[in-house]
C-alpha cells in the first residue's frame, strides 16, 4: 500500500460542479506536490507546497485552487473545469523541500482519475 | 533548460529476457540527482532508485541494475530475467533547482515495457 493516500480514486464531474481532491501523508514530509498526468504522458508539475506554504505554481489556471491545511494534508479544489482537464491527478510528498530537497525522492499516491463531462 | 530523453517509447519482450531502458539527460548543473520510477497500470509512481552526479558506481538490486555514465550523460536501467509483473511505464527523472531553494523533477516521456508470458 502507498504511504500517500489520495481520495477519491475516481471522480466524474460536470463543468459547473465544484469538487475537491484530497491527499494525506503521515511520513512527516514537509514538501507536497500536485501533478497532472494525461494518458501516455509524463506527470506535469502543478503546485509545490513547502512547510505548508505555496512555493511553486506552474502557471496553473485559477480553476484549480490548492490548499495545505496542515503538514499532512493537501487539497486541490476544482471549479468550472474544462473537458481537457480530464486526467490522472497525482499527489506526492518528500522529506525536505529546500536545500537537501534536491536529492529527496518523491513518494506518490495512486492518483485520482478525473473525468469532466 | 534541463532535459531527459527516453528514446524508447515502447518495448515488448518475452518473459525471462533481459531488457535495458535507456535514459539520456542534459543539465548545466554540476550537482544533480537522477531517479527511476515505475508506474504500473494502477497509476502510482513507485520510486526505484536515486543516483547523484558525483557517484558513478553502478548499482544492482535483485534483478534490477543501473549504469550511470557521466561522460555520455546516460543513466540506463536493466531488468534481468524479466517477469510479467515488470510490465509498466518506466520514467527517468532529473532533479533540478527551479530557483532559490526550490527544486522539481523533470521527467522523461517514459518507456512502456510489456513482458509477455
Amino acid at each position: 500500500d502507498t504511504e500517500v493516500t489520495q481520495t477519491p480514486k475516481h471522480l466524474v464531474m460536470g463543468m459547473t460542479n465544484k469538487k475537491s481532491l484530497k491527499c494525506e501523508q503521515h511520513m512527516g514530509h514537509r514538501a507536497m506536490y500536485w501533478y497532472k498526468q494525461k494518458a501516455k504522458k509524463p506527470p506535469e508539475l502543478m503546485f509545490v507546497y513547502s512547510y505548508e506554504k505555496l512555493s511553486i505554481n506552474e502557471s496553473v489556471p485559477s480553476r484549480f485552487s490548492p490548499e495545505c491545511p496542515n503538514s499532512s494534508l493537501l487539497n486541490l479544489h476544482l471549479h468550472a473545469l474544462q473537458p481537457e482537464d480530464s486526467a490522472l491527478y497525482l499527489c506526492a510528498s518528500s522529506p525536505l523541500p529546500t536545500g537537501q530537497g534536491l536529492s529527496q525522492p518523491q513518494h506518490f499516491g495512486d492518483g485520482t482519475r478525473l473525468s469532466i463531462l | 533548460a534541463q532535459k531527459v530523453t527516453q528514446a524508447q517509447t515502447e518495448i515488448s519482450v518475452v518473459e525471462k529476457e533481459d531488457v535495458t531502458l535507456d535514459c539520456v539527460y542534459e543539465t548545466r548543473d554540476t550537482t544533480y540527482y537522477l531517479f527511476w520510477y515505475k508506474q504500473p497500470p494502477s497509476g502510482e509512481l513507485v520510486f526505484l532508485i536515486r543516483r547523484n552526479s558525483f557517484d558513478e558506481q553502478n548499482e544492482i538490486s535483485g534483478r534490477y541494475s543501473w549504469n550511470f555514465q557521466k561522460s555520455t550523460s546516460s543513466f540506463n536501467f536493466t531488468i534481468t530475467a524479466s517477469q510479467v509483473v515488470d510490465s509498466a511505464v518506466y520514467f527517468c527523472a532529473l532533479s533540478e533547482n527551479s530557483g532559490g531553494s526550490n527544486y522539481k523533477l523533470t521527467f522523461g516521456k517514459g518507456t512502456l515495457l510489456t513482458v509477455n508470458p
